[in-house]
């Protein structure tokens, strides 16, 4: 079974500070994924790595895939209250019809 | 654009009842998931459909769930009889197939309780 653990499950930090979320595996995958969850919606896709070694930036966060494409990082600089909320990493099993497998999930609380 | 809608969007029920939940995938999509969301267990992935074939069904909990796909624009998960273990967000998402690493859509989930 292939599993994606996520690490720390719960972040409290004030407005201003920076954080890395990190989302580890034994097992390889084609490609990761990180997605931002609000209460009472769906998540919504934020970036997709692909490449081993990868380093992706939307804005303030950075996102990076492992050289061996079994982890992944988020880097959220300067973290703002609107950063709130749940992130979840998830891995491509295979190729382009794989199923994804999630990260249990961390809970981000920005305080301003 | 519409997105992947879903309905009901919270149901309560009595344990032992029949629960269905349905979903609109997004136009065009030919990939339909069924993910079921809870604090315990996270976002569990229960079904997958392919151009409305079932792909992989390994995450259904037991007999008591069941989908299906009649169509491209239209999908089902039902639960009978239903259990309060079965309390949870199930989420419905849909993507375009044949592209790598391409997005997936969620829709805003249904809530459901079973009392």
């Amino acid at each position: 079974t292939q599993l994606l653990e996520q690490s720390p499950q719960f972040l409290s930090i004030q407005e201003g500070e920076n954080l890395t979320v990190y989302c580890n595996s034994s097992s390889v995958f084609s490609s990761l994924q990180w997605y931002r969850q609000e209460p009472g919606e769906g998540p919504v896709l934020l970036v997709t790595v692909v490449t081993g070694g990868e380093v992706k930036k939307l804005k303030r966060l950075t996102f990076q895939f492992g050289d061996a494409r079994k982890d992944s990082s988020l880097h959220i600089t300067a973290a703002q209250t609107g950063d709130t909320g749940l992130y979840l990493c998830a891995g491509a099993t295979s190729g382009n019809t794989g199923k994804l497998i999630f990260g249990q999930g961390t809970t981000l609380q920005v305080k301003p | 654009d519409a997105g992947v809608i879903q309905s009901p969007r919270h149901e309560v029920t009595e344990m032992g009842q029949e629960v269905t939940l349905r979903c609109k995938p997004i136009s065009g999509h030919n990939s339909l998931f069924w993910y079921r969301q809870t604090m315990m267990r996270g976002l569990e992935l229960l079904i997958y459909f392919n151009n409305n074939v079932p792909i992989d069904d390994s995450g259904m909990p037991e007999d008591r769930f069941s989908a299906k796909m009649p169509n491209a624009s239209f999908s089902t998960l039902k639960i009978q009889p239903s259990e309060p273990r079965d309390s949870a967000v199930y989420f419905c998402a849909s993507r375009r197939a044949g592209l790598f690493g391409n997005t997936i859509y969620f829709g805003e989930g249904s809530w459901l309780t079973v009392v």
